[in-house]
C-alpha cells in the first residue's frame, strides 16, 4: 500500500546545479501538486495537474518546472538551483473533481542548496 | 488571494490542559481541513468541515466550522503527549482546480 512515493528523501546541491525530485502515486489521482515548507511559512503550492498533460503554477512557481505524462508522475524540476529554494518539498495526490477529498502527501524531500 | 492565519503559531502546555487552535481568514471557503504532521512525515488529514457552524469531534478532538465559512477551531481536551505534532489548516475555495490553501501551521508540545 504505498500511497504517494517521493524520492530523493534528501538531497545537497550547489548554486546553479539542476536537479528532478520524484513523485509518483499509486491510487490513480488525477490531481497532483507539489508544495514546498518553510518554518512559519506553513505549505506553499508551487505547481500542480489536473491530469496528464495538464498542469498549472501555484502561488510560488518561479525557478521550478513541471510535467505530467502520466497519471501516476508528476516530477519537479529544479533548473538552477538557489539557496532560496532550501526548503521541505512535499507531493501530494487527491481525488479529482470530488469537493472535500483528502490530499494523500509524501514523506517528503529535503533539500539544501549551498 | 487566499489567506489563512493560524494562532497560535507555537504552543507549549502541560499534559491534562486543554488548548485551542485557530484559523481565520477574510475568504470565505467551501470547506476546511484539518491535517496533523509528525517530524519526517508528510501531513495527515483528521477531518473535514464543509458546512458553516458545523461540529465535528474525533475523540477529545473538537472541530468547529465557523458560520461565515471563514475560520475554524481544534480544539484539545485534556492534552496528552502523543498529541504533540504540527497541526495545519487548508481551506478550498469555490470551482476551479480544487487547490487547498493551507495556514502556517500551529506547533504543539505537550509536556508529561
Amino acid at each position: 500500500n504505498a500511497g504517494v512515493t517521493q524520492t530523493p528523501k534528501f538531497q545537497v546541491l550547489k548554486t546553479g546545479q539542476s536537479m528532478t525530485l520524484q513523485c509518483a502515486q499509486d491510487m490513480n489521482h488525477e490531481y497532483m501538486s507539489w508544495y514546498r515548507q518553510d518554518p512559519g511559512m506553513g505549505l506553499r503550492l508551487i505547481h500542480y495537474s489536473v491530469g496528464a498533460g495538464i498542469t498549472d503554477q501555484g502561488e510560488v512557481p518561479n525557478g521550478y518546472n513541471v510535467s505530467r505524462s502520466t497519471t501516476e508522475d508528476f516530477p519537479l524540476r529544479l533548473l538552477s538551483a538557489a539557496p532560496s529554494q532550501t526548503s521541505v518539498y512535499f507531493c501530494a495526490s487527491r481525488v479529482q473533481g470530488v469537493y472535500n477529498s483528502p490530499l494523500h502527501f509524501g514523506n517528503g524531500t529535503r533539500l539544501t542548496v549551498t | 488571494t487566499q489567506l489563512l492565519e493560524q494562532s497560535p503559531q507555537f504552543l507549549s502546555i502541560q499534559e491534562g490542559e486543554n488548548l485551542t487552535v485557530y484559523c481565520n481568514s477574510s475568504s470565505v471557503f467551501s470547506s476546511l481541513q484539518w491535517y496533523r504532521q509528525e517530524p519526517g512525515e508528510g501531513p495527515v488529514l483528521l477531518v473535514t468541515v464543509v458546512t458553516g457552524g458545523e461540529v465535528k469531534k474525533l475523540k477529545r478532538l473538537t472541530f468547529q466550522f465557523g458560520d461565515a465559512r471563514k475560520d475554524s477551531s481544534l480544539h484539545i481536551t485534556a492534552a496528552q503527549p502523543g498529541d504533540t505534532g504540527l497541526y495545519l489548516c487548508a481551506g478550498e475555495g469555490f470551482g476551479g482546480a480544487q487547490k487547498l490553501v493551507f495556514g502556517q501551521g500551529t506547533r504543539l508540545t505537550i509536556n508529561p
